[in-house]
């Protein structure tokens, strides 16, 4: 398709496991986000990669968190030894430049992740 | 750091009826400001835009005027369709125009 994609749409996983969620960018943007929406929380940043520079990694909540993107293209963000907390849903997003001038952020359905 | 407030919901209408939905700011230098739109079952989209101050920003009978002397950004409709129900979150673009400070959202319903 030609919007963003995320895998899977639904994750229920055991507290204490790890899991792993894709994304797949709009082909040619260079520029990939990671959010995470929780219940009354909005909006909360996590990761954004820009072509070869080095990720901002600043709304990472805790060192279980981490995310590479290879190739420039495919982003995982990986949850290590899940916590009930880390429910949420994850939202990745893509932009074609860094895409905050324009605003124009292509968003993927999200990946719901719960944790019991 | 860079956030923005918005009323709570559900804001809850009748069709036809004036919307607004209230967003205040705080931000170091000149941000540029949205307001994004999640439709049931879809991706969060851009609804509209301003990037500096007085600016108007529309789009599908929506409208945002960026105010500096009061920090905010309401979004307004004058007469809303059931089809606009949904989530609306507005945002900033950060200092470094690197990422988007959301809101927490609000939700807006409304009936036949």
């Amino acid at each position: 398709g030609a919007g963003v994609s995320q895998s899977p749409s639904n994750k229920v996983t055991e507290k204490g496991k790890d899991v792993e969620l894709r994304c797949d960018p709009i082909s040619g943007h260079t520029a990939l986000y990671w959010y995470r929406q929780s219940l009354g929380q909005g909006l909360e940043f996590l990761i954004y990669f820009q072509g070869n520079s080095a990720p901002d990694k600043s709304g990472l909540p805790s060192d279980r968190f981490s995310a590479e993107r290879t190739g420039g293209s495919v982003s995982t963000l990986t949850i290590q030894r899940t916590q009930q907390e880390d429910s949420a849903v994850y939202l990745c997003a893509s932009s074609p430049i860094p895409g905050t001038h324009t605003g124009e952020l292509f968003f993927g359905e999200g990946s719901r992740l719960t944790v019991l | 750091g860079d956030s923005v407030t918005q009323m709570e919901g559900p804001v809850t209408l009748s069709e036809e009826a004036f919307l607004t939905i209230n967003c205040t700011y705080t931000a170091t230098g000149y941000p540029s400001l949205f307001w994004y739109v999640q439709y049931p079952g879809e991706g969060l989209q851009l609804l509209l835009k301003a990037t500096k101050a007085d600016d108007k920003g529309s789009n599908k009978g929506f409208e945002a005027t960026y105010r500096k002397e009061t920090t905010s950004f309401h979004l307004e409709k004058g007469s809303v369709q059931v089809s606009d129900s949904a989530v609306y979150f507005c945002a900033l673009s950060d200092t470094g125009f690197q990422k988007l400070v959301f809101g927490t959202g609000t939700r807006l319903l409304v009936s036949p």
